[in-house]
C-alpha cells in the first residue's frame, strides 16, 4: 500500500523564480493538505484541496496556488519566491467521510532559495 | 485561529523511563487532537490520535490524555527505547461531519532517549 509520495525530494532556486511541487496521495484517499515547516518549526497549514477545489486556506500570500488533479494528485505552485520560502513542503493526504479521518504526509520537498 | 502550545521543547530521558509532553489549546471548537513523530528527514508519522468525545487512549507503549475543560492534552510514552528518539509534534483541528480540517501544530518537542 502506497504511502504519500512527493516530487522531488530536494530543490534549489533563486528568488523571483517560480516553482511547483507535486504530491500523490495515498491509495484510497481523496484529499490533498500542503503544509510549510520552516527549520525547527511546526508545520503550517497552507490550503486543502479536495473534488479539484480549494476547500480551505491558511494565512499565506496569493503567491501560493494549487491544483487538484482528477485522479486526486496535487500540485503546489509558488511564485516570485523569497528567501524566506526556504523550508521543507509538506503534503497531506486523507479520506472524506463520516468522522474523523486522519491526515498521514509525505516526506516533503526540501526547498531552498538562492 | 486556533494557537497550540507545546513543552518542553527538548526532553532527555534515560531508556526505560517514562516521557511526558504537554500541550494547550486555545479555540474550544478544536475537537480532534493528533500526534505526530517526526524523524530526521522524513516526513510526520501520525503516532495516536483522540477526539473530543473520550478523555484517554492508550495504544500499548503511548497514551494520550485530554481535559476539555482546561484545553489540555498530553503525551504520554512509557518504557522508553532510543528509537523513540525524535521531534514530536501535538495538533489541534475542528472536524465536521466527514471532513478532514486543517492541523493547527505545536512547535514540537525534541525527545532524546539515552542508554
Amino acid at each position: 500500500d502506497a504511502g504519500v509520495t512527493q516530487s522531488p525530494t530536494h530543490l534549489i532556486k533563486t528568488r523571483g523564480q517560480q516553482v511547483t511541487l507535486r504530491c500523490s496521495p495515498k491509495s484510497g484517499h481523496d484529499t490533498v493538505s500542503w503544509y510549510q515547516q520552516a527549520l525547527g518549526q511546526g508545520p503550517q497549514f497552507i490550503f486543502q484541496y479536495y473534488e479539484e477545489e480549494e476547500r480551505q486556506r491558511g494565512n499565506f500570500p496569493d503567491r501560493f496556488s494549487g491544483h487538484q488533479f482528477p485522479n486526486y494528485s496535487s500540485e503546489l505552485n509558488v511564485n516570485a519566491l523569497l528567501l524566506g520560502d526556504s523550508a521543507l513542503y509538506l503534503c497531506a493526504s486523507s479520506l472524506e467521510g463520516v468522522g474523523n479521518q486522519p491526515q498521514h504526509f509525505g516526506d516533503g520537498t526540501r526547498l531552498s532559495i538562492l | 485561529g486556533e494557537n497550540v502550545e507545546q513543552h518542553p521543547s527538548t526532553l532527555s530521558v534515560q531508556e526505560g523511563d517514562s516521557a511526558v509532553i504537554k500541550c494547550t489549546y486555545s479555540d474550544s471548537a478544536s475537537n480532534y487532537f493528533p500526534w505526530y513523530k517526526q524523524e530526521l528527514g522524513k516526513g510526520p508519522q501520525l503516532i495516536i490520535d483522540i477526539r473530543s468525545n473520550v478523555g484517554e487512549k492508550k495504544d500499548q507503549r503511548i497514551a494520550v490524555t485530554l481535559n476539555k475543560t482546561a484545553k489540555h492534552f498530553s503525551l504520554h510514552i512509557t518504557e522508553t527505547q532510543p528509537e523513540d528518539s525524535a521531534v514530536y509534534f501535538c495538533a489541534a483541528s475542528y472536524v465536521y461531519t466527514g471532513t478532514a480540517s486543517k492541523l493547527t501544530f505545536g512547535t514540537g518537542t525534541r525527545l532524546q532517549v539515552t542508554l
